[in-house]
């Protein structure tokens, strides 16, 4: 999706190794956001950004961190990968808080821990 | 808590013909509603998006439409074409930058 690009798109790793998604925006939102998708739960929050360094907790956070050290990255850790974590990985942006604001999504990164 | 709805969660329908795809929220007090389409293996594309004072918004043959006060949404799809079968999503906001996402429906639409 223009603007926003999601790296990698596919990633196979083994379970106990540390995974590092990338998400990386061209727009300069301020909001950032990962959530994962999963057969039967639909996309469920981990983490999400109001600006550089400012993180907070979503529904799902246990066992992922995350970092944003400029505007246009938002890094999603997998400290040690479990096989519940095999899912698809979804960024998404928005530009402002209040009602007028919506997401933009990137492409996604398909992980599966093996 | 916010908890989203969508109800069929899959759906066929031949071409041309009009459809209803429905969402229900549970707290009303939402400050906006949008509207998705995914395809297989894809990422998820923004249809529409409708404020709170909003009651409904129109875009080509899409239009949604908004109760708050039920608690509910609808997608409505026009002289619906096979180009149309995707995976439909609704996801509303209470301002804390959050949306919160129904499970979709998965539509097809049979040439």
């Amino acid at each position: 999706d223009a603007g926003i690009t999601q790296s990698p798109r596919h990633k196979v790793t083994e379970t106990g190794t540390p995974v590092t998604l990338r998400c990386h925006q061209t727009e300069n939102h301020r909001y950032m956001y990962w959530y994962r998708q999963d057969p039967g739960h639909g996309l469920r929050l981990i983490h999400y950004s109001y600006g550089v360094k400012d993180t907070d907790k979503g529904e799902v956070s246990d066992g992922y961190s995350v970092s944003r050290s400029k505007t246009e990255d938002f890094l999603l850790t997998l400290e040690s990968a479990t096989s519940s974590q095999t899912s698809v990985y979804f960024c998404a942006i928005s530009e402002s808080q209040g009602n007028n604001y919506g997401y933009t999504f990137g492409s996604g990164t398909r992980l599966t821990v093996v | 808590k916010q908890e989203v709805t969508q109800i069929p969660a899959a759906l066929s329908v031949p071409e041309g013909e009009n459809l209803v795809l429905n969402c229900s929220f549970t707290d009303s007090a939402i400050y906006n509603l949008q509207w998705f389409r995914q395809d297989p293996g894809k990422g998820l594309t923004s249809l529409l998006l409708i404020q709170s004072s909003q009651r409904e918004q129109t875009s080509g043959r899409l239009n949604a439409s908004l109760d708050k006060s039920s608690g509910r949404s609808t997608l409505y799809i026009a002289a619906s074409q096979p180009g149309d079968s995707a995976t439909y999503l609704c996801a509303v906001t209470s301002g804390t930058y959050k949306y919160i996402f129904g499970t979709g429906t998965r539509l097809k639409v049979l040439a």
